[in-house]
């Protein structure tokens, strides 16, 4: 099975600053990722597919970026509702398809 | 409006069925791949098991084969999750999930299925 390491596990950050979250394959996965939110209490949402695209009404804030086994979502100017927890997915060739344990994100 | 609304959970006993239903709307159903997704209390998100659009293809997580079938009705737009021989670690809320390019781009609301006796 694919192996997905997500870091940080949590992270503080203020309102208007950019954040960047790391997700790391444990083998290449060929851009096939995407990235969740997910609000307390609420169903995940689709960020982003393919590495870098963005999902429809998505705020162009968000965006994605990597390739081989290292991704990142960064987060353009933060806003309180930003406020969530983020995953990532590998949807690479065939399953299990896995997630990466999740960041916290709070605003400081 | 895409709309996925799971129905089916509560509380079983070990060892015991559930059987998990998932009504879409807004959408061709017969169109797309889902998936079943599950997120234990306070924990992450795991991917149960997915069918093709038409039902052909079905895969799961090695640790539901053989206990747990997905199905589905195009007829009546509705995903099925029989879960047979569940488990304490089964306890999760369940969302039924639309595929897109290997994503999944819509998710119900869940439901909460404890396996306790």
């Amino acid at each position: 099975d694919i192996q997905m390491t997500q870091s940080p596990a949590s992270l503080s950050a203020s309102l208007g600053e950019t954040v960047t979250i790391e997700c790391l394959a444990s083998e290449d996965i060929y851009s096939n990722l995407a990235w969740y939110q997910q609000k307390p209490g609420k169903s995940p949402q689709l960020l982003i597919y393919y590495a870098n695209s963005l999902n429809d009404g998505v705020p162009s804030r968000f965006s994605g970026s990597g390739s081989g086994t290292q991704y990142s979502l960064k987060i353009n100017s933060l806003q309180s509702e930003d406020v969530s927890i983020y995953f990532c997915q590998q949807n690479y060739d065939s399953p299990p398809w896995t997630f990466g344990g999740g960041t916290k994100l709070e605003l400081k | 409006e895409v709309q996925l609304v799971e129905s089916g959970g509560g509380l079983v006993q070990p060892g015991r069925s559930m059987k998990l239903s998932c009504a879409a709307s807004g959408f061709t159903f017969s169109n797309y791949g889902m998936a079943w997704v599950r997120q234990a209390p306070t924990k992450g998100l795991e991917w149960v098991a997915t069918i093709s659009y038409d039902g052909s293809s079905t895969y799961y997580r090695d640790s539901v084969k053989g206990r747990f079938t997905i199905s589905r009705d195009n007829a009546k737009s509705t995903l099925y999750l029989q879960m047979n021989s569940l488990r304490s670690e089964d306890t999760a809320t369940y969302y039924c999930t639309r595929e897109l390019m290997g994503a999944w781009d819509y998710w119900g609301q869940g439901v909460m299925v404890t396996v306790s006796s």
